[in-house]
């Protein structure tokens, strides 16, 4: 099945910094998702993305679907940020690992 | 998301006891998909089941674990005889046009399943 990596696994950030999370598949994607599970373990959908470009606020997300990577831009953070960012492929719903974001203030 | 519903929101259970997670899809959603996340580690996905009928399993252990969507009431996955590796998150998410819709699924907020 495909392939889904995240990286980076860990990020820790001070309030207001600006940071790009990457999700790297290793076969062409019809659908892809990214998620923010908060610290209560909630999971909340940010972006359906399977190609181009959306922005929501601070949140923007991109997806080269030709280059097989889709990235995440998270624009002067806040503690409330805080939380594992998933990315999923919705070939055969394959989540990656996360990456484990920390804001600190 | 608001709107899927998933009961018990905790669950703790003795091994070899059952345990029974429900999941109210958003209200139209006829596609129920169950996930489960172990401790320190990400979303795998379990089963997916439209209205009477499972359409994926595939991740779904082979022994123990069953899931059902009937055509009144909620998703139901059903765990038998639990042992501690079973402890973990297991969320449902909701779709309402099926998987190769593209259509975005809604999660809900997870039952926390602990086996003592």
């Amino acid at each position: 099945g495909i392939q889904v990596e995240q990286s980076p696994p860990d990020l820790i950030l001070q309030e207001g910094a600006n940071s790009t999370l990457r999700c790297n598949f290793s076969d062409s994607v019809n659908n892809l998702q990214w998620f923010h599970q908060n610290p209560w373990g909630q999971l909340i959908n940010l972006f359906y993305i399977p190609s181009g470009t959306k922005q929501n606020g601070r949140l923007s997300a991109t997806t080269v679907a030709t280059e097989r990577y889709s990235l995440l831009y998270i624009s002067s953070s806040q503690t409330t940020d805080s939380g594992v960012y998933f990315c999923a492929a919705y070939n055969d719903m394959r989540f990656g690992a996360g990456t484990r974001l920390t804001v600190k203030p | 998301n608001a709107g899927v519903m998933q009961n018990p929101r905790h669950l703790v259970r003795r091994r070899g006891q059952e345990a029974r997670l429900r999941c109210s899809p958003m209200k139209g959603h006829s596609h129920v998909y169950w996930y489960r996340q172990l401790p320190e580690e990400g979303l795998k996905f379990m089963v997916y089941l439209q209205k009477e009928n499972i359409i994926d399993e595939s991740g779904m252990p082979k022994e123990r674990f069953s899931a059902e969507f009937p055509k009144e009431g909620p998703s139901i996955l059903r765990i038998q005889q639990v042992v501690r590796g079973d402890s973990a998150a297991y969320f449902c998410a909701s779709q309402g046009t099926g998987f190769f819709s593209g259509e975005t699924q809604y999660f809900g907020p997870g039952t926390r399943l602990l086996v003592l």
